[in-house]
Order: C-alpha cells, then structure tokens, then sequence
C-alpha cells in the first residue's frame, strides 16, 4: 500500500532530551517536507527537501533540523526540544521536487503528536 | 504573500443535510487549490483539487469549484452523512513558494444523525 508513515505517533518527553521523529515513504517521491499544526496558527511548513541530500529552510525552522540521505527517509531532529515544540507533526511527499508549478498531490502521514514537559 | 481564508466552525448539521465552507484566497497568478480532510485521530487526506481557473474538483459527492474571479473555492456537498463528520481544510500551492501549501485554519463539521 502507498503510503506515507510517521514514528512515534505519540510522544511525551523532556525540556532538552534529544529525539527523532521518522518519516518514510514507499512512493519514489522526489518533495518531502514537514508541517507543524498548532490550534490559531494552522499549518506551517519546518523544512522541505526537493530531492536527496537537498533540504532547506520552511516558514518555521528553528529548533529543528533534517537530513535526507536517502529518497525514502526524511527524519526531523530535535536537538534541544523545549515546550513551544508541543505540537502535531505532519511529514508530507510528493513525486516531484521542482520550483516550478506543480498539479501533484501532496501525500500526508498520520501525524505525531509531541509533547515537551 | 498568498493567504487562505476559512469560515470558521464548528458546522453541525443534520444528516442529509447540504453541506457549504466558504473558502476564499489571496495570491499572485493561478494557484492550485485544495480541499483537505482530518478524520478523527487520523492525517490529512487530499479530498478534491483544481489546478485552474473553472475547473471543479470533485470526490465522494463533495464539489469545489476554482473561481477565479472571486478569488473563491467554496466546498459542497448536496447530502452529508455521519461518516463525513472530520475537519476540512482549503490549501493553496502557487509558484515560487517551493511546493509549500499555504492553509486555512480548518473547519469543523460535526453531522448528527
């Protein structure tokens, strides 16, 4: 099935605990990125990555850093969680990675809800 | 920059009742709009796009149509069910903004039965 997964789904940590939340995709897709959902704020994108070994900066990247060394994988890292990292988590793919204009549909996980006592 | 506006809910209605979340846009050029759907304690599922201006988007007996001219991209449905409660979202993407989708802040539709 084509789909796009999340680890863990649910977390409960500490003020300064590094951790890592997975995202996998078994779609070939080129764009991966990472949203955060917050209630009065929306959506907004962390960091996104066009293809491998190519990631850059979204509307709110600080506190947190990516890697993409493979086409399928594109972990979120934080180095240092604080508490304004509670949040829902949602990673995204899609088949192609271009600046240009797109008509591909962006494929979501089931989100990780995060939370940082 | 490019926004997207949403009514805000909740929306309760009663079974086969018609369904309307008002979606509208702020963007250069012609972006791709989208209507997505949370179900409870699930992701985010693309429910309908439309890449142009006119161009009707259609899934599950759900419609939106790309309105250009009203910067519009209105969600309906003529019969909702139960198994339609969720939230919805409106989402644009537009050139130049790296394939980012810029969203509303999402609709609760809540239907009895």
């Amino acid at each position: 099935e084509a789909q796009v997964t999340q680890n863990p789904r649910y977390l409960i940590t500490v003020t300064g605990k590094k951790l890592t939340v997975t995202c996998s995709q078994n779609m070939n897709h080129e764009y991966m990125s990472w949203y955060r959902q917050d209630p009065g704020l929306g959506l907004r994108q962390i960091y996104y990555s066009m293809n491998v070994e190519v990631t850059d900066k979204g509307d709110v990247p600080e506190g947190y850093k990516v890697s993409r060394k493979e086409k399928r994988n594109f972990p979120l890292i934080l180095e240092s969680p604080s508490p304004n990292q509670t949040s829902l988590y949602f990673c995204a793919s899609s088949p192609r990675g271009s600046r240009r204009p797109s008509t591909d549909t962006q494929y979501f996980g089931p989100g990780t809800r995060l939370t940082v006592l | 920059g490019d926004s997207v506006t949403q009514m805000e809910g909740p929306v309760t209605l009663s079974e086969e009742a018609f369904l309307t979340i008002n979606c509208t846009y702020t963007a250069t050029g012609y972006p791709s709009l989208f209507w997505y759907v949370q179900y409870p304690g699930e992701g985010l599922q693309l429910l309908l796009k439309a890449t142009k201006a006119d161009d009707k988007g259609s899934n599950k007996g759900f419609e939106a149509t790309y309105r250009k001219e009203t910067t519009s991209f209105h969600l309906e449905k003529g019969s909702v069910q139960v198994s339609d409660s969720a939230v919805y979202f409106c989402a644009l993407e537009n050139a130049g903004n790296n394939r980012k989708l810029i969203w509303g802040l999402g609709t609760s539709l809540a239907v009895n039965p």
